[in-house]
């Protein structure tokens, strides 16, 4: 099974709101993302997890803060998104996240619009 | 110049043709070549997975890698209205200095095959 999940499917949120985005894989891999994907962009990286220890931010801004409980969950806080910041937001996970070769499996996405 | 150049489209083709999808890249130390499908509003499906320059097949699927050349193509034989999608190609490597490996991906390539 190379299932990742991502819960919601859609969201809409205000300038002003607080919301999260929810991910979960069973498949035992110790690192997650979380990337960014706009209308026919490819996906570009936000944040990387590698044992439950956050490893890379891309210099996102920080109305987006990620958190992975653990091991099998990683969530992405969001607060005071700006119009700019709708996207398709995708999980991804892997093995590990220490090698070149880490094969990453990407959940369906949530589809975020902020008004 | 990109990392990764990867023509974007969109390609049309008949039920039934071959397709060939393609792309180049610059970065020497890219070892790791995958090909992703995405249909419209989903995430990432990662179809083939190489790592040495030669062929690997997979069905109708052929991934194809020339590490001289710095040029990874992405055959589908009898393609199919369900094959009509994006299609990405990605290509890993470690961060320098790092541990840690990323992803790099091409633009995509819109595929609409029609009956």
């Amino acid at each position: 099974d190379t299932e990742v999940t991502q819960t919601p499917k859609h969201l809409v949120m205000g300038m002003t709101n607080k919301k999260s985005l929810k991910c979960e894989q069973h498949m035992g891999h110790r690192a997650m993302y979380w990337y960014k994907q706009k209308a026919k962009k490819p996906p570009e990286l936000m944040f990387v997890y590698s044992y439950e220890k956050l490893s890379i931010n891309e210099s996102v801004p920080s109305r987006f803060s990620p958190e992975c409980p653990n091991s099998s969950l990683l969530n992405l806080h969001l607060h005071a998104l700006q119009p700019e910041d709708s996207a398709l937001y995708l999980c991804a996970s892997s093995l590990t996240a220490g090698g070149a070769q880490e094969t990453q499996y990407f959940g369906p996405g949530t589809r975020l619009l902020v008004l | 110049q990109k990392e990764v150049e990867q023509d974007p489209g969109p390609l049309s083709v008949p039920e039934g043709a071959i397709v060939s999808l393609n792309c180049t890249y610059s970065n020497s130390a890219f070892q790791y070549f995958m090909w992703y499908r995405q249909y419209s509003r989903k995430g990432p499906e990662l179809l083939m997975y190489t790592y040495s320059s030669g062929n690997k097949e997979d069905g109708r699927f052929t991934a194809q890698v020339d590490k001289s050349s710095k040029y990874i193509s992405l055959f589908i034989r009898d393609s199919q209205p369900s094959d009509s999608a994006t299609y990405l190609c990605a290509m890993s490597a470690r961060d320098r200095g790092s541990t840690l490996g990323r992803l790099y991906f091409g633009r995509g390539t819109q595929l609409t095959v029609w009956p």
